[in-house]
């Protein structure tokens, strides 16, 4: 089973409300991740979460808040975005963290920021 | 600086035929290369992997091959399906950066029946 579910499918928000977008995954991996991908682009993260810690934060605007309380979940807080924030935004979660790990994707939350 | 290309947008194949998508990456120190497949409105799925210490990786209708020389990769899939039809990212990792993946912009691939 390699299942990550994110809740949920859809948001639309105005630039000054505040949400979360949850991850979850069962497969006991260790490793979690937040991908931002606008349309027609590549993936490209945004925060690495290694052990329930921080590790790689690709300078992402702070309005962006990442958490993870516990090793099976991982959350995006999103507060005062703009509108060119609009996007698929995708979790992943793989074994480890070492480089020849596979990551292993949700469906994503697809973000409308009006 | 797009460390990873893959050069072609779009690829259109005939059912039962072979499908080949390339992939080229600038960085010598990538050390995982993987493929995966997304329709639209989905997430990634994780296609075939290789090691940057093999030269091909083989899953049933996916061979992965890769050029260390030349910095390529090609994903092969035969015999192509309809289903098969889907945009297909290559993706690497280097080991300096633990797991940060690093996406091509995505191939295209039509499949006709």
């Amino acid at each position: 089973d390699t299942e990550v579910t994110q809740t949920p499918k859809h948001l639309v928000m105005g630039m000054t409300n505040k949400k979360s977008l949850k991850c979850e995954q069962h497969m006991g991996h260790r490793a979690m991740y937040w991908y931002k991908q606008k349309a027609k682009k590549p993936p490209e993260l945004m925060f690495v979460y290694s052990y329930e810690k921080l590790s790689i934060n690709e300078s992402v605007p702070s309005r962006f808040s990442p958490e993870c309380p516990n090793s099976s979940l991982l959350n995006l807080h999103l507060h005062a975005l703009q509108p060119e924030d609009s996007a698929l935004y995708l979790c992943a979660s793989s074994q480890g963290t070492s480089s020849v790990e596979t990551q292993y994707f949700g469906p994503g939350t697809r973000l409308l920021v009006l | 600086d797009q460390q990873v290309k893959q050069n072609s947008p779009s690829l259109s194949v005939q059912e039962g035929r072979i499908s080949i998508l390339n992939c080229d990456y600038t960085n010598s120190m990538f050390d995982y290369f993987l493929w995966y497949k997304k329709y639209p409105a989905e997430g990634p799925t994780f296609l075939i992997s290789i090691s940057s210490i093999k030269d091909k990786n083989e899953d049933g209708r996916f061979t992965v091959f890769l050029n260390k020389s030349a910095k390529h990769l090609s994903l092969h899939i035969v015999p192509s399906q309809p289903g098969d039809s889907a945009v297909y990212f290559c993706a690497a990792s280097v080991g300096e950066y633990g797991n940060k993946l690093v996406f091509g912009a995505g191939t295209i691939l039509r499949v006709k029946s």
